[in-house]
Parts: C-alpha cells; sequence; structure tokens
C-alpha cells in the first residue's frame, strides 16, 4: 500500500534561518503530494500541493519540488519566522482512488 | 464559501457507551474522511466514502462504523467506546484530485 515517511519529529531553529523538513512517498500509482501545516489547536489547513515532476511550487515563502526520481517532496523556506512554529504533514494521493495517507508529521519549533 | 462542519465539538463518554460524530459539508465534494490524531501517530485514517451510500475501510478501522447518507453527510460511530478511543477526530472532504479541507475536529473523551 501507499505509505509517506517524514524522518523529523522535531526540528527546532533559530528564526532567520533556513529549513527543509523531508518527505519520501511510496506509491505504485501516478501521485499527488501535499504539504498542510497545523498550528496548536487549529484543523490542518493546505500549504502546498505538488505539480507536475521536477515543478516547484510555492506559497507563503514555503517550496518543494517533486522528484519522482527519487519519491521525495521536501518542504523548504529560506528564512523561518516565529508563526512557523507548527506541526508539518506531508500527505500522498493517487487518480487511482480516493484514499489520502498522511506522514507521521513534523513539529517545528521556531526560536527568537 | 466551501465549509466542513463537525459536531459536537467535544464529547465525554464512558467505556461502553455510544458515540455518533457527525460531519456535513457545503462543498459538493465526492470524497469524505475521517481520521483520528493521536500524539505520536500523526493522522490516521479510520473510514472513508466516495459517495452517498458507499463506505470505505481505512487504515485504523476497528471498533468504528461509518455511514454515508447523503452527498453532504458522514458519521462516524463509535458502538463500544473505549478509553483507546479517546482521541481527535477530523473529518475532510475533496473533490476529484483536490487537496482534503478539513473540519475543526472533535475532541472525544472516554473514562
Amino acid at each position: 500500500g501507499d505509505s509517506v515517511t517524514q524522518t523529523e519529529g522535531l526540528v527546532t531553529l533559530t528564526k532567520g534561518l533556513p529549513v527543509m523538513l523531508n518527505c519520501t512517498y511510496q506509491t505504485t500509482y501516478s501521485p499527488f503530494l501535499f504539504w498542510y501545516v497545523q498550528h496548536l489547536n487549529e484543523a490542518p489547513k493546505l500549504l502546498l500541493k505538488s505539480s507536475t515532476d521536477n515543478k516547484r511550487t510555492e506559497h507563503q515563502g514555503f517550496y518543494a519540488t517533486l522528484h519522482k526520481s527519487s519519491s521525495s517532496f521536501h518542504l523548504q523556506k529560506s528564512s523561518v519566522q516565529l508563526s512557523d512554529s507548527a506541526l508539518y504533514f506531508c500527505a500522498l494521493r493517487h487518480n487511482a482512488g480516493a484514499k489520502l495517507t498522511f506522514g507521521g508529521g513534523t513539529r517545528l519549533t521556531v526560536r527568537p | 464559501e466551501a465549509a466542513v462542519t463537525q459536531s459536537p465539538r467535544n464529547k465525554v463518554t464512558v467505556t461502553g457507551g455510544n458515540v455518533t460524530l457527525s460531519c456535513r459539508q457545503t462543498n459538493s465534494h465526492n470524497y469524505m474522511y475521517w481520521y483520528r490524531q493521536d500524539t505520536g501517530h500523526g493522522l490516521r485514517l479510520i473510514h472513508y466514502s466516495y459517495g452517498a451510500g458507499n463506505l470505505q475501510i481505512g487504515d485504523v478501522p476497528d471498533g468504528y462504523k461509518a455511514t454515508r447518507t447523503t452527498q453532504e453527510d458522514f458519521f462516524l460511530l463509535l458502538e463500544l467506546a473505549s478509553p483507546s478511543q479517546t482521541s481527535l477526530y477530523f473529518c475532510a472532504t475533496a473533490g476529484d484530485n483536490q487537496a482534503p479541507l478539513f473540519g475543526e475536529g472533535t475532541r472525544l473523551s472516554v473514562l
């Protein structure tokens, strides 16, 4: 079946530094990848969704590129802010079905 | 505006109790999902549906039933609630090839 792996459970950074949150996936179908952000006591909200292979997508200063060759969709930002502190989930869906599979999540904490 | 409304937002029940969580959408989306969120496990799929009367089993279905009565309404049923089902439950909806939209969640405590 499908699976999504986020290797970092917890990332702590100082404001202004760059960040990369890892996401790799496994599926036998053509994938759609998403990044969701969840702030404390809120619902997960869509941050980014993948485009075509090797094309970068951006939103709110975050960006990610789907690389089918390495089954990856890593999330990056060049300069994190205090407000970026949240839980980040990578998720996989494919057009052969409705199922949406989430990774375990990465908690990002940004210090002043 | 597209919306996913869950009710109740908070629920406390006792072991062995009967609980129904409701989800209603105004998105006209075909797909509806129920997830549970627990620290250390992320979001785990319980059941999902791609239309009224349809039900698909997710990854952690044991102890849960679900029913999609209409395009808008998707219910999660716990007929004999257990403390292990204490969790935060999210409903989500999605159109074809779209990113799912989440409701605000229902916090369930089973004592």
